[in-house]
Parts: structure tokens; C-alpha cells; sequence
């Protein structure tokens, strides 16, 4: 079945460092890929999608390139904030319905 | 525009007893989706459905029912809870194309003693 494998946590950063978070998957025919962050205490949010190859998408600062020939979409972004510090969940939506694979989900935390 | 809700959002169950959590979307969307969150798993997709009067099961669907007698309503029902079931459970909803986002509520904490 699909599978997403993250980078093990927490990744603790001070605040305004390079940020990238691997993010590697398996899936049956073509995904598109999709990164979630989730604060304490709350729901997934969208933090950005990539549809196609070579797509990249962005927000917030956050960028992610969608690499078909690696199977990868890593979360990079230039500068941290405390903010920032979350849960983070790579994953490709692939099948009938759908569906979300997630990772474990990388902790991200970010000191001043 | 309230997006995707969840009824209740804390729980406390005796082993055996049982409860249906209700999911609301108010998005007009087709897809919706039950997970369970635990430490160290991330979320594991229960039940889907694809469409009112639609179910089906996803990963973990052992020990849960649910229903979709309306478009904008989406129950997961525990009819014996076990302690194993102690968890974060989140709804989420889409309209299903490909290319488009689910949108999750803010999750019901369930715990089975």
C-alpha cells in the first residue's frame, strides 16, 4: 500500500534558521502531495499542494517541489519564527476517494 | 462559515458502553472522512465516504461503524468501546477531485477506560 516516510523528531531550530523537513513516498498511479501542519491542541491544516511534477508550491514562507523521479517533497523554508513550531505531515492523496496517506508527522520546534 | 465541526470534543467511555461522534461540513462537499490520531502513528484513516448513502472502509476499520444519511453529516459510531480506541479522532471533508484539499475539524478526544 502507499506509505509516507518523514524525518523522526523534534527538529529543534533557533529562530530564524534554514528549515527543510524530508519527506519521501510511496503511491499507486499519480498523487498529488499535499504537506499539513497541525498547532497544539488543534485540526490539519493546508499548508500547501503540489499537483503534477515539478510543481512547486508554497505559502507562508514554506515551499515544497514536487519530484516525481525521487518520489520526494521536502518542506523547506529560508527563515523560522516561534510560530512555526508545529507538527508537520507530508502526504500524497492517491485512489478511490481520495484518500490521505500520512507520515508519523515531524515536530518542529523553534527557540528565540 | 463554520467549515468542518465535531460533536463532542472531549469524551470519557466505560469499556463496553458506547457513542457516536457526529461530523458537520457546511461546504457542500461529496467526500467525507473519519481518522484516528495516536502518538507516534499519525492519522490512520477509519471510514470514508464518497457520497451521501456511501461508506467505506479505510485502514483501521475494525470496532467502528458509521453513516452518511446526509450529504453534510458524517457519524462514527464506537457500539463497544475497548480501551484500544483511546484517541484523537478527526473528521475531515473534500470534494473529492484529486487535486483538491481536505479540510479537517478540530478533533474529538476519546478516552475508553
Amino acid at each position: 500500500g502507499d506509505s509516507v516516510t518523514q524525518m523522526e523528531g523534534p527538529v529543534t531550530l533557533s529562530e530564524e534558521a534554514f528549515l527543510t523537513i524530508n519527506c519521501t513516498y510511496t503511491a499507486t498511479g499519480y498523487p498529488s502531495l499535499f504537506w499539513y501542519v497541525q498547532y497544539p491542541g488543534e485540526g490539519l491544516q493546508l499548508l500547501l499542494k503540489a499537483t503534477k511534477a515539478d510543481d512547486k508550491g508554497s505559502n507562508k514562507g514554506f515551499e515544497a517541489t514536487y519530484r516525481k523521479e525521487t518520489t520526494s517533497f521536502h518542506l523547506e523554508k529560508g527563515s523560522v519564527q516561534v510560530s512555526d513550531s508545529a507538527v508537520y505531515f507530508c502526504a500524497p492523496s492517491t485512489g478511490g476517494g481520495n484518500k490521505l496517506t500520512f507520515g508519523t508527522g515531524t515536530q518542529l520546534k523553534v527557540e528565540l | 462559515n463554520a467549515g468542518v465541526t465535531q460533536t463532542p470534543k472531549f469524551r470519557v467511555l466505560k469499556t463496553g458502553q458506547s457513542m457516536t461522534l457526529l461530523c458537520a461540513q457546511d461546504m457542500n462537499h461529496e467526500y467525507m472522512y473519519w481518522y484516528r490520531q495516536d502518538p507516534g502513528m499519525g492519522l490512520r484513516l477509519i471510514h470514508y465516504s464518497v457520497g451521501e448513502g456511501t461508506t467505506a472502509k479505510g485502514e483501521v476499520p475494525d470496532g467502528y461503524n458509521v453513516s452518511r444519511l446526509k450529504k453534510q453529516n458524517f457519524l462514527l459510531g464506537l457500539e463497544s468501546a475497548a480501551p484500544s480506541q483511546t484517541s484523537v479522532y478527526f473528521c475531515a471533508s473534500s470534494y473529492g477531485r484529486r487535486d483538491y484539499e481536505q479540510y479537517f475539524g478540530p478533533g474529538t478526544r476519546l478516552t475508553v477506560t
